[in-house]
């Protein structure tokens, strides 16, 4: 079985100093990875994947995240936050060898909050 | 980029009544949509993989003959909540993937049961 592991509820941030968000997954074989953002009473908005390649991801509004095979992480993370960065963030995995079977196993969310 | 739509965004019901949410892909074909709910500050709970043109797959502990997941077109699947009681209330959230591997989601739906 898969699963997502966030392990902080919430982030605080002072505006313009960098963020991250943790992630760790657990897949049996190789994995494709998620990050996405939801605002509040929204759907979620993709902000980037991880399928192969190289490890930095960069993805949308100056997000990039880190894919670490051997600490099965894929922190996301920001160089200089901005109060609208606020929102809750979910990572996300499927597992690459399921195919087109395999469903997005959430991780439970972390609360960005981004302060002046 | 993908963009998927689900209407209404809020409704409000009585006890008993059934109500039914669109979810729609705007600008791409999609064979397989999923279906979420969401409680307050917590996760996102799949409910059931809808695919064109089959029955949907629901989850372990959801109830097919509540919950009804219809996917008539490759830009069209719909979740009708029958029979609603004010447990069902909650943020239900609407997937569908695009390519193999790229999964777009809907902006939501809040249902509250009165």
């Amino acid at each position: 079985a898969q699963s997502v592991a966030q392990p902080e509820d919430q982030v605080n941030v002072a505006e313009g100093n960098p963020l991250t968000v943790k992630c760790t997954y657990s897949v049996s074989g190789n994995p494709y990875l998620f990050w996405y953002v939801q605002y509040p009473n929204r759907g979620l908005q993709f902000l980037l994947k991880y399928i192969t390649g190289d490890n930095l991801v960069k993805g949308s509004y100056g997000f990039e995240a880190e894919f670490n095979k051997s600490q099965t992480s894929f922190h996301l993370k920001k160089p200089s936050a901005l109060v609208s960065d606020s929102a809750l963030y979910f990572c996300a995995v499927r597992d690459f060898y399921a195919g087109t079977a395999s469903k997005l196993t959430f991780g439970t969310g972390t609360r960005l909050q981004v302060t002046l | 980029g993908a963009v998927v739509s689900q209407h209404p965004s809020r409704v409000i019901c009585k006890s008993g009544t059934s109500v039914k949410i669109e979810c729609r892909s705007l600008d791409f074909q999609a064979t397989t949509m999923f279906w979420y709910r969401q409680f307050p500050k917590q996760s996102l709970m799949l409910m059931a993989t809808s695919n064109e043109g089959s029955k949907a797959t629901y989850e372990q502990g959801v109830e097919k003959d509540k919950f009804l997941i219809n996917h008539a077109s490759l830009t069209l699947s719909t979740l009708t909540v029958t029979s609603a009681h004010p447990e069902d209330s909650s943020f239900y959230i609407c997937s569908a993937r695009w390519r193999a591997y790229e999964q777009y989601f809907g902006p939501g739906t809040r249902l509250t049961v009165t």
